[in-house]
C-alpha cells in the first residue's frame, strides 16, 4: 500500500521567509500526489496535485511543489510566508489504480510576525 | 457548484441517541467518502461509495451506518455512539473512485458524544 511521510510535525517560519514542507512517498511506481491545507475546524482544501507531465506544479495561494522521482519526494514550498498561511498541511498519495487517498500525518505551519 | 455541503456543522448527542449526518454535492461526482478526523491527526477513511454502491468499508463499528440515496447525497447514521467517537467527520467526493483528480472535501461536522 502507498504511504507518505511528512518530516516534522511542526514548522515555524517568520513572515516573509521561505516555507518548505517535506513529503516523501514509498512506491517504485510514481503515484498521484497531493497537498491539502486545513484551517482550524475546517475541511481540507486542495492546494495542488501531481499526476503526470511537468514535475514542478503550481497551486493556489502562491504554493508550488516539485516531484522528484529520484528522491521519491514532493516537497511543498512558498517563497514568502504570510500570517494567513498558518494552518495544518497534509501530503496525500494515491496509486494509479482504483485506490483511495492516503494521508501523511500532517505538518503544522506556524508563522510569526 | 464546486462545493460539498455538510450538515449540521456541530452536533452534540448522548450515547443513547440516534442522529444522522448529511452530505450533498452537485458536481456530478460518482464517488463519495466519509472520513473521521481526531484532533491533531490525519483523516481516516471510513466508507467509500462508488456509483451509489458501498465499495470500501474500513472495518468501522456497526454503530456507524452509511447510506447513499442517490449520486448527490450521502448520509451517515449514528446510533449508540461512545465518547471516543467524538471527532470531526468529513465528507468528500471525486469524479471516480481513482485518486487522479483528488477529492473535494466538505467543511465537516464536529461531533461531540456525551
Amino acid at each position: 500500500a502507498q504511504s507518505v511521510t511528512q518530516l516534522g510535525s511542526h514548522v515555524s517560519v517568520s513572515e516573509g521567509a521561505l516555507v518548505l514542507l517535506r513529503c516523501n512517498y514509498s512506491s517504485s511506481v510514481p503515484p498521484y500526489l497531493f497537498w491539502y491545507v486545513q484551517y482550524p475546524n475546517q475541511g481540507l482544501q486542495l492546494l495542488l496535485k501531481y499526476t503526470t507531465g511537468a514535475t514542478l506544479v503550481k497551486g493556489i495561494n502562491g504554493f508550488e511543489a516539485e516531484f522528484k522521482k529520484s528522491e521519491t519526494s514532493f516537497h511543498l514550498t512558498k517563497p514568502s510566508a504570510h500570517m494567513s498561511d498558518a494552518a495544518e498541511y497534509f501530503c496525500a498519495v494515491s496509486d494509479r489504480g482504483y485506490s483511495t487517498l492516503t494521508f501523511g500525518k500532517g505538518t503544522m505551519l506556524l508563522v510569526s510576525p | 457548484d464546486t462545493e460539498v455541503t455538510q450538515t449540521p456543522k456541530h452536533l452534540v448527542m448522548g450515547m443513547t441517541n440516534k442522529k444522522s449526518l448529511k452530505c450533498e454535492q452537485h458536481m456530478g461526482h460518482r464517488a463519495m467518502y466519509w472520513y473521521k478526523q481526531k484532533a491533531k491527526k490525519p483523516p481516516e477513511l471510513m466508507f467509500v461509495y462508488s456509483y451509489e454502491k458501498l465499495s470500501i468499508n474500513e472495518s468501522v463499528p456497526s454503530r456507524f451506518s452509511p447510506e447513499c440515496p442517490n449520486s448527490s447525497l450521502l448520509n451517515l447514521h449514528l446510533h449508540a455512539l461512545q465518547p471516543e467517537d467524538s471527532a470531526l467527520y468529513l465528507c468528500a467526493s471525486s469524479q471516480g473512485q481513482g485518486g487522479r483528480e483528488g477529492y473535494t472535501f466538505g467543511s465537516g461536522t464536529r461531533l461531540t458524544v456525551v
